[in-house]
């Protein structure tokens, strides 16, 4: 079954201990990307990746790393997590090409740091 | 990035017909538009995709006029389980995307 795969789902941490919530497709898609979603603003695109090796920051990346040493892979690092960092997580992928296809997402990592 | 305007939310009765629409002034040549649905705490889903006319399937048609400037996703006879945020994307490709806060949906019975 086609799926993007993130763990944990549900994380309770505190101030300053790093964490990672990962990311798996089973797609061979080259794009994947991560979303944070906030009540009343919408889902805001942390960072994306076009290929293995290739990242970019999207609209809201301070405080987080990523890496994408496998197509498959997309993991989400938080070096030094705040509580402003608590919110609800999605990854995503899909194909890459002229026309834009379907975005697949997981189902969500919700973050809460105190 | 082509900026979208939608409604904030919207309410319908089961069977009805709902119409979102979708305002984009700025898009560009390339750029596609693109509907997700949304339950909560779910991911976002597909649900159609077109660069200009009418685009159908199974679930739901897209109607965009000849300047593109605006795009309606069209929901036929919707049901309780419709009830969602849906959202309007325009790009012509997901490097840098927004998905902005959609449109709720909430369908009466």
């Amino acid at each position: 079954e086609a799926q993007v795969t993130q763990n944990p789902r549900y994380l309770i941490t505190v101030t300053g201990k790093k964490l990672t919530v990962t990311c798996s497709q089973n797609m061979n898609h080259e794009y994947m990307s991560w979303y944070r979603q906030d009540p009343g603003l919408g889902l805001r695109q942390i960072y994306y990746s076009m290929n293995v090796e290739v990242t970019d920051k999207g609209d809201v990346p301070e405080g987080y790393k990523v890496s994408r040493k496998e197509k498959r892979n997309f993991p989400l690092i938080l070096e030094s997590p705040s509580p402003n960092q608590t919110s609800l997580y999605f990854c995503a992928s899909s194909l890459w090409g002229e026309n834009t296809g379907e975005l697949f997402f997981g189902e969500g990592s919700r973050l809460t740091v105190l | 990035l082509a900026k979208t305007t939608q409604p904030i939310s919207m309410d319908s009765y089961e069977g009805q017909e709902v119409n979102i629409t979708c305002s984009h002034n700025n898009i560009a040549t390339n750029d596609y538009i693109t509907w997700y649905q949304q339950f909560p705490s779910q991911g976002p889903r597909f649900i159609i995709q077109g660069y200009k006319t009418k685009v159908t399937n199974e679930v739901a048609s897209l109607f965009i006029p000849a300047d593109r400037k605006s795009s309606t996703l069209s929901l036929p006879r919707v049901s309780l389980s419709d009830t969602a945020v849906y959202y309007c994307l325009v790009s012509g490709g997901y490097q840098k995307v927004t998905f902005g806060t959609g449109t709720k949906l909430q369908v009466i019975p």
